[in-house]
């Protein structure tokens, strides 16, 4: 069946240091969303990325959505200890409608 | 706006014993859904519901029910439960228009232990 895979499931950074989790689709998406959860919080929405190729910014974070549309990434320039958390990709389900069907994250933690 | 709301926020169920998870939005949308979180495992949709009176089927759905009465309430419904029923469960919301595919909007999440 479909599925969306995440690497790394852990990475540990110290604050300061670039950080970088990437997403694969066993099917091609036609766009693909990015969440975030804080320990203990619920999925908030950051981005989505829905042109082959497309790569979008927002502060430190960089999105890109790969030009074959089956994998993105999401890059952390110099991260802070407030980028703690769990970050998911998201893409539609072939089998649910406009359902999404989500990664397993990438958790990041930060030492100061 | 409220957003999506979630009621209870923790909960602790003996075997066999039954509940409804309450999950209400107040911005309209047309779309909701029902996702369980294991530790590690992601999010892992339940049911979903395109609309007042439709529901379907997701990934997840044995052991677990859901009605949509109103464009705000979507209800879970969880009859005979099992240890396996032990997870968080998200309650989402969106506003898709010609089945695209639009941001989810998650309540705050109900934890839940059978044991």
């Amino acid at each position: 069946g479909q599925q969306v895979m995440q690497i790394p499931q852990y990475q540990h950074v110290q604050e300061g240091e670039d950080f970088t989790t990437y997403c694969n689709s066993s099917t091609t998406l036609s766009n693909i969303q990015w969440y975030k959860q804080r320990p203990g919080g619920h999925p908030v929405f950051l981005i989505q990325l829905v042109k082959s190729g497309e790569v979008k910014k927002q502060k430190r974070l960089t999105f890109q959505f790969g030009e074959a549309k089956k994998n993105s990434s999401l890059h952390i320039t110099a991260t802070q200890t407030t980028d703690v958390g769990t970050y998911f990709c998201a893409g539609p389900s072939n089998q649910a409608g406009t359902a999404l069907i989500f990664g397993k994250g990438t958790t990041l933690s930060v030492s100061s | 706006n409220a957003g999506v709301t979630q009621t209870p926020k923790f909960r602790i169920l003996k075997i066999g014993q039954s509940m409804t998870l309450q999950c209400a939005q107040d911005m309209n949308h047309n779309y909701m859904y029902w996702y369980r979180q294991d530790p590690g495992m992601g999010l892992k949709l339940i049911y979903y519901s395109v609309g007042a009176g439709i529901t379907d089927k997701g990934e997840v759905p044995n052991g677990y029910n859901v009605s949509r009465s109103t464009t705000e309430d979507f209800p879970l419904r969880l009859e005979l439960a099992a240890p396996s029923q032990t997870s968080v469960y998200f309650c989402a919301s969106s506003y898709n228009r010609d089945r695209v595919v639009d941001t989810q909007y998650f309540g705050p999440g109900t934890r839940l232990t059978v044991l």
